[in-house]
């Protein structure tokens, strides 16, 4: 069965450093792998997907992220974090059409 | 363009007591998900929807909840009768699914369901 793991809770980070939101994976297939951002009383928002191809993807807001199939990890990163990136964050992992399975979460605090 | 639609925003009841919720996706979507999400966690996959067909509801407690998209359009979650255990957030995702492919999902805002 496919799965995703956050492994951190929360991360924090100051404002203008980089920042990393870590994700692993276990599929039996080839993944499908998606970031999600919910903002409080918001409902979630894509951010990036890796298919196929390059393994690093950039997405919305200056974020991307790097697929690396030895590690089974799709980590987020951001070279410089702001203030108004602080949020709750979501991996995904899609094996099988269109089957997902979401991580518990990782709240992004960037501190000013 | 319009996002996808959910309403209520928010419904409390007692225990026992019937509640439904509303879902209108993007415009062209043709599937359609529910979401259960606790508090702290990440969304669990309720139900799924290629058009008006349900693919995938296999998480889906039959014994007292029920969805239906009739039209492939907008859709209905139904829980009957409510137990406590059932207060979470209730997500509505759509996408537009083409050949196979891994598109990304759009989100309601979500109905907070507290049940008493």
């Amino acid at each position: 069965a496919q799965s995703v793991a956050q492994p951190e809770d929360q991360v924090n980070v100051a404002e203008g450093n980089p920042l990393t939101v870590k994700c692993t994976y276990s599929v039996s297939g080839n993944p499908y792998l998606f970031w999600y951002v919910q903002y409080p009383n918001r409902g979630l928002q894509f951010l990036l997907k890796y298919i196929t191809g390059d393994n690093l993807v950039k997405g919305s807001y200056g974020f991307e992220a790097e697929f690396n199939k030895s590690q089974t990890s799709f980590h987020l990163k951001k070279p410089s974090a702001l203030v108004s990136d602080s949020a709750l964050y979501f991996c995904a992992v899609i094996e099988g059409y269109q089957k997902v399975t979401f991580g518990t979460g990782t709240k992004l605090q960037v501190i000013p | 363009e319009a996002g996808v639609v959910q309403s209520p925003r928010y419904k409390i009841i007692e225990k026992k007591q019937p509640v439904a919720f509303w879902c209108n996706p993007i415009s062209g979507h043709n599937t359609l998900y529910w979401y259960l999400q606790n508090l702290g966690q990440g969304p669990e996959l309720l139900i799924r929807y290629e058009n008006e067909e349900a693919v995938d509801d296999s998480q889906l407690p039959k014994d007292r909840f029920s969805a239906e998209r009739l039209k492939g359009v907008d859709s209905t979650l139904k829980i009957q009768p409510a137990e406590l255990g059932d207060s979470a957030v209730y997500l509505c995702a759509s996408s537009l699914s083409t050949g196979g492919s891994y598109n990304e999902q759009f989100f309601g805002p979500g109905t907070r369901l507290t049940v008493l």
